[in-house]
């Protein structure tokens, strides 16, 4: 009965490989969202779906796409992988609107070797 | 770009003690939300209040909320060691016009509970 669940929880893999990270929600939150959280804990934004509409795209390379089938599920799909991209990726989601807050997937812990 | 600082970055503290984390944020808000995190885990959604607000109470959580000097701050009354985690304030600006918002986090607080 996990509300927001990410898998993998840990991806190990080399320079060059393509992965993904899948994440679910059962609340029936119109949108969701996908973070970056560095080594030093900072954490930004870098895309949200509302509804399976794409709305919000930070800076993020191309090599990063999302993808999302229905308003329960969000991927996240990384081609040629960089030691750069090592980094907690967390899911979130939230309530359409402004004054909800998010909730968040415990993470996937990413490592490029 | 970062919205939030956060001051103090690491805070130390005997249980039962009060905790104050304090953070700034450099654009008009719509709300301002705090939210815990701790090792290893995801965040977990604590307080928000609205820019209209000045102060909002959560049991033990109590968050106050000056735009003027656009700063809040977040006071844990207290203190468990089970408080023991990383402190995150973060902002949703005030764009208008759309009913959705991107939620800009600070640098976060660490905060550690000594038994």
């Amino acid at each position: 009965d996990t509300a927001v669940s990410q898998t993998p929880k840990y991806l190990v893999t080399q320079m060059g490989n393509d992965k993904s990270i899948k994440c679910e929600q059962n609340l029936g939150h119109d949108t969701m969202y996908w973070y970056k959280q560095d080594s030093k804990k900072f954490l930004k934004i870098m895309f949200s779906y509302n509804n399976k509409e794409l709305i919000i795209n930070e800076t993020v390379p191309n090599r990063f796409s999302p993808k999302s089938p229905d308003k329960a599920h969000l991927n996240l799909h990384i081609n040629s992988l960089e030691l750069g991209d090592s980094a907690v990726y967390f899911c979130a989601s939230s309530a359409r609107g402004r004054y909800y807050g998010y909730t968040f997937g415990s993470g996937t812990r990413l490592t490029v070797v | 770009s970062q919205q939030g600082e956060e001051d103090p970055q690491a805070l130390s503290i005997q249980e039962g003690e009060n905790a104050t984390m304090n953070c700034s944020y450099k654009t008009s808000i719509n709300n301002l939300q705090w939210y815990r995190q701790n090792s290893g885990r995801g965040l977990v959604h604590l307080i928000l209040i609205r820019s209209n607000e000045r102060e909002k109470h959560s049991g033990r959580l109590r968050v106050t909320l000056d735009t003027s000097k656009k700063s809040s701050s977040l006071l844990i009354t207290a203190s468990r060691a089970a408080d023991t985690a990383s402190y995150f304030c973060a902002t949703i600006q005030d764009a208008g016009g759309t009913s959705y918002g991107k939620l800009t986090f600070g640098q976060g607080t660490i905060l550690t509970v000594h038994p």
